[in-house]
This record gives C-alpha cells, sequence and structure tokens, in this order.
C-alpha cells in the first residue's frame, strides 16, 4: 500500500550539476503533480500532468523539466541546479482526469539542497 | 485569481482541547481539501470536501460553498495533531488548486 513514491528523500547538490527526482504512484491515478515547498512561500505548483503523454506547465516552471514516462511514472529533472532551487519537493496523485479536480494525495517529500 | 485565507495563523493548546480552523475563499470552488503537515513534512490528506460535512474520527470538517468558508474541527486534541493544516481550493471555472498560507497548531502535553 505504498501510495506515491518519491525518490531520493534527501539530496546535496552542487551549482551547475543535474538531477532527476522520480515519483511513481500505485493508484491507478490518472493526474500527477510537483510541488515545491518554501518557508514563507507556500505549496507552489512546479509542472503537472494530466494523463499519460502530456504535461504543462504551473506556476514556477523556470529551471525545471518533467517527463510522464508511463501512468505511473512522473520524474523532475534539474538541468543546472541553483541554490533558488534549494527547496522540498513534493509529488502528488489524483484520479480526476481534469486537473485540479479530484482528491490529491502527497508524497513524502524530497529534500534538496544546492551550495 | 481565487484567493485563500485561513485563521489562526497559530494556535496553541493543551492536549483535550477542541479547536476550530478556519479557511475562507474569495470566489466560487469545485474542489477544496484539507492536509495535515506533520512536524515531520509528511503531507497527509484530511479531507475533500468542496461542499458539506464529513467526519473521521475525532476531525470533523464542514463547508459552506454559498458563503465561501470551511471549517475543520479538531476535538480532544492530542500531541501528535501537532503540525500545520492547509486548506486548498480551485476554481470552479478551472485552474490550480492553491493553498493556503497554513494554520500551526501545537498540542502540549
Amino acid at each position: 500500500n505504498a501510495g506515491v513514491t518519491q525518490t531520493p528523500k534527501f539530496q546535496v547538490l552542487k551549482t551547475g550539476q543535474s538531477m532527476t527526482l522520480q515519483c511513481a504512484q500505485d493508484m491507478n491515478h490518472n493526474s500527477m503533480y510537483w510541488y515545491r515547498q518554501d518557508p514563507g512561500m507556500g505549496l507552489r505548483l512546479i509542472y503537472y500532468s494530466a494523463s499519460e503523454g502530456t504535461t504543462d506547465k504551473g506556476e514556477v516552471p523556470n529551471g525545471y523539466n518533467v517527463s510522464r514516462l508511463n501512468k505511473r511514472e512522473f520524474s523532475l529533472r534539474l538541468e543546472s541546479a541553483a541554490p533558488s532551487q534549494t527547496s522540498v519537493y513534493f509529488c502528488a496523485s489524483s484520479e480526476a482526469r481534469a486537473v485540479n479536480t479530484g482528491e490529491l494525495f502527497f508524497g513524502e517529500g524530497s529534500r534538496l539542497t544546492v551550495l | 485569481g481565487i484567493q485563500v485565507e485561513q485563521s489562526p495563523p497559530d494556535l496553541i493548546l493543551q492536549e483535550g482541547a477542541n479547536s476550530t480552523l478556519r479557511c475562507n475563499f474569495s470566489d466560487s470552488v469545485n474542489n477544496l481539501q484539507w492536509f495535515h503537515q506533520n512536524p515531520w513534512g509528511q503531507l497527509i490528506n484530511l479531507f475533500y470536501i468542496p461542499s458539506g460535512t464529513k467526519q473521521n474520527g475525532r476531525l470533523s470538517a464542514t463547508t459552506v460553498a454559498t458563503e465561501r468558508y470551511s471549517l475543520l474541527y479538531i476535538s480532544s486534541s492530542q500531541t501528535t495533531d501537532s503540525g500545520v493544516y492547509f486548506c486548498a481550493v480551485a476554481h470552479n471555472q478551472g485552474g490550480k488548486l492553491i493553498f493556503g498560507q497554513g494554520t500551526e497548531l501545537s498540542v502540549k502535553p
């Protein structure tokens, strides 16, 4: 009964390095999301995917790319990490096909520090 | 865009006390959820409640969509209830799920 699983849980990068955050859900959900959470800024949507093969920008997409590999998996890539990308990243999924409708379930989060 | 305001921003309770958290929103919604972020950072889905009333154990929630607010009730609070409670809404004309700034709850033994 894993739900939404994110890896890695913690990562430290140097400025300019690249990395990919992986997310997988086992609930057969249609929509998947990536959020970042920063002190005083709340949760902000980076990218989302309403269905397999589609992705769209959220509020803060700059510096990120995503890939909806299949229905289960949605990855977030930082091509050239910057200190401003230090944050806690959350993946989420929803059964609803229409974006932002339906009940949202979150993974445990990935804490990324960029030095 | 739709605005979400949560109150109070902070709340300190003695174990066993009851509390009410409020979420006001500025427009019609088709999605409203309450989440609890525990001290370890996990975001746990409490209620999906765009309208009506739901209960789950010591927690219950009511959304009055016509008056644009939702309430989360916590009865007989426990130290494990500590953390931040977020309300999130989406406009019924579409758009992103918008999170409030949260209510930070601390339950003292």
